[in-house]
């Protein structure tokens, strides 16, 4: 039983270059999360999605940003533009479904912006 | 606007004595409250949780404390063992958002000496 798997692990990426991110949750959940650290910070929230909706994007910088979790296949966050400041761990999570339960957390993608 | 306070960037214990992490918050919508903990280049785990209609919720050798008057929480850890050593984040769960979103601390790094 796999759990929430995001790929690529590491990620560099130019200036001015975009970035996907991949987050495959685990099998049977259908509730995925999308969260940044910053170096010496704790997780910040940015999108919640359901499969084909985004059911909360209030974490998400207005810019650049985007997040899908398609019917068939991994969610994506995608960063257009990079910037210095883009540079963190992305991290995704998934659960069951709403309500009093865990969500379950992948092992991050490290992106650095060079 | 931290919502959720951890207050000790780090901790050092001994072997063999309790490991006491303290969380603070200041939403009183928060009515779900999780520990994670984290490895280095490794996604948070999932360590315990306390619902806010409960005080105390006990796992082996971890358990958490809900003080709601207080809006202070604390995980402790009895006895600590090496492998304890990590990164210790408190989350918290507004009971007014839809789904898992989570609001994080910025983290407790514990050591835990042989």
């Amino acid at each position: 039983n796999a759990g929430v798997m995001q790929n690529p692990r590491h990620l560099v990426r130019r200036r001015g270059q975009e970035a996907r991110l991949r987050c495959s949750p685990m099998k049977g959940h259908s509730h995925v999360y999308w969260y940044r650290q910053l170096p010496e910070e704790g997780l910040k929230f940015m999108v919640y999605l359901q499969k084909e909706n985004i059911i909360d994007e209030s974490g998400m910088p207005k810019e650049r940003f985007s997040a899908e979790f398609p019917k068939e296949g991994p969610s994506i966050l995608r960063i257009q533009q990079v910037v210095r400041g883009d540079s963190a761990a992305y991290f995704c999570a998934s659960s069951l479904r709403t309500g009093r339960n865990e969500a379950f957390f992948g092992q991050g993608t490290r992106l650095t912006v060079v | 606007d931290q919502q959720v306070k951890q207050n000790s960037p780090s901790l050092s214990v001994q072997e063999g004595r309790i490991s006491i992490l303290n969380c603070d918050y200041t939403n009183s919508m928060f009515d779900y409250f999780l520990w994670y903990k984290k490895y280095p280049a490794e996604g948070p785990t999932f360590l315990i949780s306390i619902s806010s209609i409960k005080d105390k919720n006990e796992d082996g050798r971890f358990t958490v404390f809900l003080n709601k008057s207080a809006k202070h929480l604390s995980l402790h850890i009895v006895p600590s063992q090496p492998g304890d050593s990590a990164v210790y984040f408190c989350a918290a769960r507004d009971l007014m958002e839809y789904g898992n979103k989570l609001v994080f601390g910025a983290g407790t790094i514990l050591r835990v000496k042989s």
